[in-house]
């Protein structure tokens, strides 16, 4: 079956050190993988996205490539700051189907520090 | 756009008695989901909506829960009985979907509405 597999937290950086929260997947076929940011006491929000092999998400600094070969579309900042803490959730959508089969890992909690 | 909003934010009720959770979508949005996230964990798809029919409904859904869009606007989630293991959080999201292009289907989050059974 499909699953998304991603690092436990919490993780805890420096303001502007670098960000890398790994993001592997289990599908049949080609997904569509997503990055979503929870901030304290909202929703859950798109980050970015891609939708084939080799495809570059990014938005706000951050940026993940989808890479087929290793089954992974991990998550990198250059520079993080206070306000990127939040929650984390990798999640992928099997090719060819809509909202309702969006598969989301348990989430990364990330602590900035000024 | 106003956003995904949820009512309430917070219940708490007793063991036995039923609950009812209000979701307003984006006012243009024909679909609407709802997902159950639990403390450490993912959401967890429930069942969805487009328009007024509810076209898919996960095992995870009991006979004790109801989901309904009468008008294919606002849409209701009851829990009948509720039980310990009902606690989590129920969040709803919409989205603006068609069956040709699902690949971009982006779907908007309300902030959730967390249920505590005591």
């Amino acid at each position: 079956g499909n699953s998304v597999t991603q690092m436990e937290g919490p993780v805890t950086l420096s303001e502007e050190a670098f960000l890398t929260i790994n993001c592997t997947y289990t599908a049949t076929g080609y997904p569509s993988l997503f990055w979503y940011v929870q901030y304290p006491g909202e929703g859950l929000q798109l980050l970015l996205k891609a939708t084939k092999a080799d495809d570059k998400g990014s938005n706000k600094g951050f940026e993940a490539t989808y890479r087929k070969e290793t089954t992974s579309f991990h998550l990198e900042k250059g520079s993080v700051q206070v306000s990127d803490s939040a929650v984390y959730f990798c999640a992928l959508a099997p090719w060819g189907t809509g909202g309702f089969k969006t598969i989301f890992g348990a989430g990364t909690r990330l602590f900035v520090k000024a | 756009d106003t956003g995904v909003s949820q009512d309430p934010r917070h219940k708490i009720t007793k063991r036995g008695q039923n609950v009812t959770f209000r979701c307003d979508p984006i006012s243009e949005h024909n679909r609407l989901y709802w997902y159950r996230q639990t403390l450490g964990q993912g959401p967890e798809f429930l069942t969805y909506f487009q328009n007024e029919a509810q076209l898919e409904k996960s095992r995870l859904l009991s006979d004790r829960f109801s989901a309904e869009r009468p008008k294919g606007s606002f849409s209701t989630l009851e829990i009948q009985r509720t039980e310990q293991g009902d606690s989590a959080m129920y969040l709803c999201a919409s989205s603006l979907g068609t069956n040709r292009d699902t690949t971009n289907e982006k779907l908007f989050f309300g902030s959730g509405t967390q249920l505590s059974v005591l």
